[in-house]
């Protein structure tokens, strides 16, 4: 079984600040890794995943995070954040049979002016 | 592409009555999943579909709680006798075949609330 560990709760950041968010997940066999956004009253979008090769993954509004296998962590990363990036960020494992999500509790990412 | 489609957006029902969801998957998408999402936590898988058929249900779904696919399109959850406990909202996403590079596309979920 899976597990995932988002460490912070709430980040507060300003406007064109870097910002990370910090995600460590457990698992026995190996894995594929994922970045939801969740924007008020919506449903949850893919921002990006991991499923082999470069260990640095990119999604097309700016956000980055890197699989590191030995320290099992997928954390994401943006080096200028902008207001509209302010909703619930959630880090999901799978492993490679692939036939459900494992969800971490969320980070929610405020984005101060 | 219409995304997927759930129904209704919110219900408030009272403590002992039964309540029905409905979620209609993204075109062609073989595999639907139920998720439940609290306050304050992650989604948490429920039951998911291959096409009609139901393949894997959570601990999570007691015996109150019921999911069909009929004809393997849309899918409807339902829960009998509700509790306060069942407050939340539930989530169906869908996409095609497995997870393995394949993306998981989801609704924009139903909240029920149980008073």
């Amino acid at each position: 079984a899976q597990s995932v560990t988002q460490l912070d709760s709430q980040v507060p950041v300003f406007e064109e600040a870097p910002v990370e968010l910090r995600c460590n997940y457990s698992s026995s066999v190996s894995v594929y890794l994922f970045w939801y956004v969740q924007y008020p009253n919506q449903g949850l979008q893919l921002l990006l995943k991991y499923l082999s090769g470069s260990t640095l993954v990119e999604s097309i509004n700016g956000f980055e995070a890197e699989f590191n296998k030995s320290q099992t962590s997928f954390h994401l990363r943006k080096p200028s954040v902008h207001i509209s990036d302010t909703a619930e960020y959630f880090c999901a494992v799978s492993d490679q049979g692939g036939n459900k999500l494992v969800f971490g509790a969320g980070t929610i990412l405020r984005v101060k002016s | 592409d219409t995304g997927v489609s759930q129904d209704p957006r919110h219900k408030i029902t009272k403590r002992g009555q039964n309540v029905t969801f409905r979620c209609d998957p993204i075109s062609e998408h073989n595999r639907l999943y139920w998720y439940r999402q609290t306050l304050g936590q992650g989604p948490e898988f429920l039951t998911y579909f291959q096409n009609e058929a139901q393949l894997e249900k959570s601990r999570l779904l007691s015996d109150r709680f019921s999911a069909e696919r009929p004809k393997g399109s849309f899918s409807t959850l339902e829960i009998q006798r509700t509790e306060q406990g069942d407050s939340a909202m539930y989530l169906c996403a869908s996409s095609l075949g497995r997870i393995s590079g394949n993306t998981i596309y989801f609704g924009e979920g139903s909240w029920l609330t149980v008073v």
